[in-house]
């Protein structure tokens, strides 16, 4: 079974702050995904990565920035936290593969960022 | 810009009833349309998909209406049972000859209460 750990469930943070979510998966999968999830507003994508030290942005990248050192590990960094940026941030990995290949997006579940 | 668009909000039902759970997209190089399902604390999971070239994709209670002229498809809940309150995702991908990485455009979402 897939596994997305990451590792935080709630973090609070103050503005200015430079501030780490890191997102771990066992299963070896080429693309992994950071978003946020707003109510009213579903899971807006922030970056992509499809490689190690491979990434691209998403809808949303102001104010975030990522990183892909090992293969198994996407950290999300918000360079200096602003109180818009609360929010709860989910992690996805997805294998290689094309998008009807039965290959879903596995998701952890979640950190709760608050930005005080 | 909200790619794809998703009704209603929030939906309640009686245990039995039928909810459904509408979306739009407006791009139509979408091809292939995931709907995900996502438990309080837990991270969305894949429930069921389908692709443009089928009107109609069944999964035990679960069923996907595709309408590819209107741009528009809806999930059916047959029989709904209190365990399957959680939050509807809707969302779209392109498969763009495989270069996508199955990045996903998601709706906003749909939280449904089914009461006993």
């Amino acid at each position: 079974d897939v596994k997305v750990t990451q590792s935080s469930r709630y973090l609070v943070k103050r503005t200015g702050e430079k501030v780490f979510l890191e997102c771990v998966q066992d299963m070896d999968h080429e693309n992994m995904f950071w978003y946020r999830q707003d109510p009213g507003l579903g899971l807006r994508l922030i970056y992509f990565s499809y490689d190690v030290k491979m990434k691209e942005k998403g809808d949303i990248p102001e104010g975030y920035s990522v990183s892909r050192e090992k293969k198994e590990r996407f950290s999300l960094i918000l360079e200096s936290a602003s109180t818009n940026q609360t929010s709860m941030y989910l992690c996805a990995s997805r294998s290689w593969g094309r998008v009807y290949s039965n290959q879903p997006q596995h998701f952890g579940d979640g950190t709760r960022l608050s930005i005080l | 810009q909200q790619q794809v668009k998703q009704s209603p909000q929030s939906l309640i039902v009686q245990k039995g009833g039928i909810p459904i759970i509408n979306c739009a997209y407006e791009n139509t190089a979408f091809d292939y349309f995931p709907w995900y399902q996502q438990f309080p604390g837990k991270g969305p999971a894949l429930l069921i998909a389908i692709r443009p070239d089928v009107s109609e994709k069944k999964e035990g209670r679960f069923t996907i209406s595709f309408n590819k002229s209107a741009k528009q498809f809806s999930l059916h809940i047959m029989d709904s049972q209190p365990g399957d309150s959680a939050t509807y995702f809707c969302a779209a991908s392109m498969d763009a000859g495989g270069t996508s990485y199955g990045k996903l455009t998601f709706g906003q979402g749909t939280i449904l209460t089914v009461h006993p």
